[in-house]
């Protein structure tokens, strides 16, 4: 059981938009920690994809953007596209444990 | 641009150490965060800890008791030292260095370490 929730699947046709929320607590995301969001290709290593919120680190495309409000965070992707199809993390600092903590994934279909 | 890469035996027996050592190269190892993070075969992530480039260290309270991280920065290189292993530490082990407010900025490409007699 993650101490952030995210759905574990999603789905949206090339082209559409779609989002995936991070669910946590007031020890976390409540807490003002910042969220980052990191993008799992299959058969590779993870990579972030969005840092403190809202920043794509340099070459990630403007489709991908994150948000957070309250106790959750979303990362949405516009203009979907195939290559898009893979697993989506969630991260956050988890006061209770001193320890950085992650979503259970989402993965992406692209239909 | 920095470059991780994990090394160590592949294979290690129960109630043995599991070892690993992430070596850095294209940048310099001090002056930053360095995290090891796993994941279970077809499971999420889980972060184990880091250290800083003094010795510093931070771990995941649930696995403190059998964790020890360590850095030789005449080497550029860090360790991941977990004793006492089971089944439920075989995983992909990855290295990663920490940038902006702690996010896992680059990952090394992973090593798979089974444990198994």
């Amino acid at each position: 059981q993650s101490v952030l929730t995210q759905p574990p699947s999603v789905s949206g046709a090339p082209g559409q938009r779609v989002t995936i929320s991070c669910t946590g607590s007031s020890s976390n995301i409540g807490a003002n920690y910042d969220v980052h969001w990191y993008q799992q290709l299959p058969g590779t290593a993870p990579k972030l994809l969005i840092y403190a919120k809202t920043n794509r680190p340099s070459g990630v495309p403007d489709r991908f953007s994150g948000s957070q409000s309250g106790t959750s965070a979303s990362l949405a992707i516009t203009g979907l596209q195939a290559e898009d199809e893979a697993d989506y993390y969630c991260q956050s600092y988890e006061s209770s444990l001193s320890a950085w903590v992650f979503g259970g994934g989402t993965k992406l279909t692209v239909l | 641009q920095v470059q991780l890469q994990e090394s160590g035996p592949g294979l290690v027996k129960p109630s043995e150490t599991l070892s690993l050592t992430c070596t850095v190269s294209g940048g310099s190892i001090t002056n930053y965060f360095w995290s090891w993070i796993r994941q279970p075969a077809g499971k999420g992530l889980e972060w184990i800890g880091r250290i800083y480039s003094s010795g510093n260290t931070n771990y995941n309270p649930s696995l403190k008791s059998r964790l020890t991280m360590s850095v030789d920065t005449s080497k550029n290189q860090f360790f991941l030292n977990l004793n006492s292993v089971t089944a439920a530490d075989t995983a992909v082990y990855y290295c990663v260095r920490d940038g902006y407010s702690s996010s896992s900025e680059t990952w090394g490409q992973g090593t798979l370490v089974t444990v198994s007699s």
